[in-house]
């Protein structure tokens, strides 16, 4: 299955400020996603990023606040914009490569607004 | 939309002892689940997975177990071990849509 590195792994940012995290696959990959979790919870879908296109949105999630951008088939980044103490949280990357393999994640960027 | 979720927050074992973590989904329109450890500071691992077409399926000490009438899947550890420890996920995938929605997640504490 992919190999997905994210970074950073952790940050410190002040409010206000906008944070960009990378999303780097070793292989190609249909489908790549962003996700959110909050201490303590679940994962929840931020949006599913498309290649060369606009990414989708899930409910409660904005283009203004995460930007997200995927210039091929194997890096994405999504933006934290205009932070808040709110959007302290994890911010995971995950990969699909198609039928009959996984949904693979990253380690994870572990985010702090202060 | 689907939503995904565990009877249990916590559980503790004993080494050795047999664990087993419980999930109900709502939609049956799912076709797919996995089951993802998910250890301090690191992002899901994939563990096992079973398609709706299956009531049962078997890896290295982990059993996963689908009730389609009931809308239930359950995770079977045997023989826990203090590695074990992690907080366990499960998540559902209507195949037509290709996204995951997750569980609310059930904490495993092994004790030695």
């Amino acid at each position: 299955s992919a190999v997905i590195s994210q970074k950073p792994s952790r940050d410190i940012c002040q409010r206000g400020t906008s944070l960009t995290i990378q999303c780097q696959v070793d292989s190609q990959v249909t489908m790549m996603f962003w996700y959110r979790q909050q201490p303590g919870q679940s994962l929840t879908l931020i949006a599913t990023a498309n290649q060369g296109s606009e990414a989708t949105y899930e409910s409660g999630f904005v283009i203004d606040k995460f930007p997200i951008s995927r210039p091929n088939l194997t890096f994405s980044t999504l933006t934290v914009s205009n932070m808040s103490p709110e959007d302290s949280s994890i911010y995971l990357c995950s990969a699909h490569a198609g039928p009959n393999y996984g949904y693979t994640f990253g380690s994870g960027t572990r985010l702090t607004v202060v | 939309g689907e939503s995904v979720g565990l009877h249990l927050p916590t559980l503790s074992v004993q080494e050795g002892d047999n664990s087993i973590i419980n999930c109900a989904y709502s939609n049956s329109a799912s076709d797919y689940f996995i089951w993802y450890k998910q250890e301090s500071g690191k992002g899901p691992q994939f563990i096992i997975d079973i398609r709706s077409n299956m009531d049962k399926r078997q890896g290295q000490r982990v059993t996963v177990l689908l009730n389609k009438t009931v809308k239930h899947l359950s995770l079977q550890i045997a023989a826990t071990q203090p590695g074990d420890s992690a907080v366990y996920f499960c998540a559902g995938l209507n195949s037509g849509y290709s996204t995951l929605t997750f569980g609310k997640g059930t904490m495993l504490l092994v004790s030695p």
